[in-house]
Order: C-alpha cells, then sequence, then structure tokens
C-alpha cells in the first residue's frame, strides 16, 4: 500500500459546527504533515508530526486542532471556522529523513459557510 | 527562514519541444530540492529531487541541475507531451539529521501547457 488516504473529499461546513478530516497511511512513515492549499497558490504547512509527537505548529489558529492517535493515523479537528478557512487541505507523510520524498493525499475540499 | 522564488508562473510549449524551469532560493543551510507536479484537480506528487552534494540528476525526461554558489536550481523537461501538462512546484528544505524543526519551503508553481 503507497497511498495516504483522506477522507473526506469534500466538506461543506457552518461556521458553527465541528467536524474532523481524517488521514491514514500504512507505508510505516513516521513524519505526517498538514498542508493548506488555496487555489494557484503553493501548499503551505500547517502542522507537522515525528513519531506521533507535534514537531512544528507553523502559527495555525486554534480552531484547527491536529491530533496523531497512532503512528498511521492523522486527524484535523475543525472546530468556529470562518470563510477563508476554505481550501484544499492535504495530508502527507514521510519515511526517514525529513522533508524528503513527500508522499500527499488527495486531499479535503473544504467550504466553510 | 527560507524563501524560495520560482519562474516563469505560466510557460505554454509546443508537444515535443522541452520546457524549462527555474527557482532560486535564499537559505544556504537549505541542502533538499523535490520537484512536485501537480495535475488539475489530483495531489502534488514528487518527480525528481536532488541534494546539495549532486549538481544534476536525470530520469527518462527530466533533469534537474543545482548551482550552491548561485542558490538556483531548474528543472528541464525534454520531449514534453500532452500529459506532462500541470503545475510544477520546486522546493527547498534542510533534511537530514539535525533538519527537525526545518520546513519544506514551496515556491509559486508553474502552470505548464503543452499544445498538441
Amino acid at each position: 500500500d503507497t497511498e495516504v488516504t483522506q477522507t473526506p473529499k469534500h466538506l461543506v461546513m457552518g461556521m458553527t459546527n465541528k467536524k474532523s478530516l481524517k488521514c491514514e497511511q500504512h507505508m510505516g512513515h513516521r513524519a505526517m504533515y498538514w498542508y493548506k492549499q488555496k487555489a494557484k497558490k503553493p501548499p503551505e504547512l500547517m502542522f507537522v508530526y515525528s513519531y506521533e509527537k507535534l514537531s512544528i505548529n507553523e502559527s495555525v489558529p486554534s480552531r484547527f486542532s491536529p491530533e496523531c492517535p497512532n503512528s498511521s493515523l492523522l486527524n484535523l479537528h475543525l472546530h468556529a471556522l470562518q470563510p477563508e478557512d476554505s481550501a484544499l487541505y492535504l495530508c502527507a507523510s514521510s519515511q526517514g529523513q525529513w522533508n524528503e520524498k513527500l508522499f500527499f493525499g488527495s486531499g479535503t475540499q473544504l467550504s466553510v459557510l | 527562514g527560507e524563501n524560495v522564488e520560482q519562474h516563469p508562473s505560466t510557460l505554454s510549449v509546443q508537444e515535443g519541444d522541452s520546457a524549462v524551469i527555474k527557482c532560486t532560493y535564499s537559505d544556504s543551510a537549505s541542502n533538499y530540492f523535490p520537484w512536485y507536479k501537480q495535475e488539475l484537480g489530483k495531489r502534488p506528487q514528487l518527480i525528481i529531487d536532488i541534494r546539495s552534494n549532486v549538481g544534476e540528476k536525470k530520469d527518462q525526461r527530466i533533469a534537474v541541475t543545482l548551482n550552491k554558489t548561485a542558490k538556483h536550481f531548474s528543472l528541464h523537461i525534454t520531449e514534453t507531451q500532452p500529459e506532462d501538462s500541470a503545475v510544477y512546484f520546486c522546493a527547498a528544505a534542510s533534511s537530514g539529521a539535525g533538519a527537525a524543526g526545518n520546513k519544506l519551503t514551496f515556491g509559486g508553481g508553474t502552470r505548464v501547457l503543452v499544445k498538441p
């Protein structure tokens, strides 16, 4: 299995909703990442987990809350989002060296109404 | 922190011609330079990467060159085909032992259109 699986593929939520994005990989990768990508822009790093511990938080607002329950799973909990948070949320994983050869999931297209 | 500039932002080529995308980086500590291809509505996928101890790397129709002194690196695609149409992102990072805590910084992207 050489894939990073993200669910759901699409999500529409109101500003008062609570939802979660899920990411799963079974490649034995020990680093997992959340990126945010706006249309026609490069991915922007949000969080990095290394060996299930949060290693980087790129000053992301607290309405985004990451969680790494085990080495294969990564969640992003969403609460009280704003319309400007609408974007494609990409999960990625990598094995071995930090930042190298990232495998991206297909993403969750999030719309906040 | 690292800053990566990428040019051009759009590139239109005739099928069979070559395409060249250029990137510059600012942090001399960066030692790893990957290129990602993102087709419309798809995930970014790594197509080639190079480390700072290597000047050039090839993989079939794609090649990457690195000039550490000038802090720039380039992607070359030869014999372009319609399926090469996509957005290409360069990136730079510190990698390896001691790199933990350093992030991968992406360039702004180049939209490549290969016309049949």
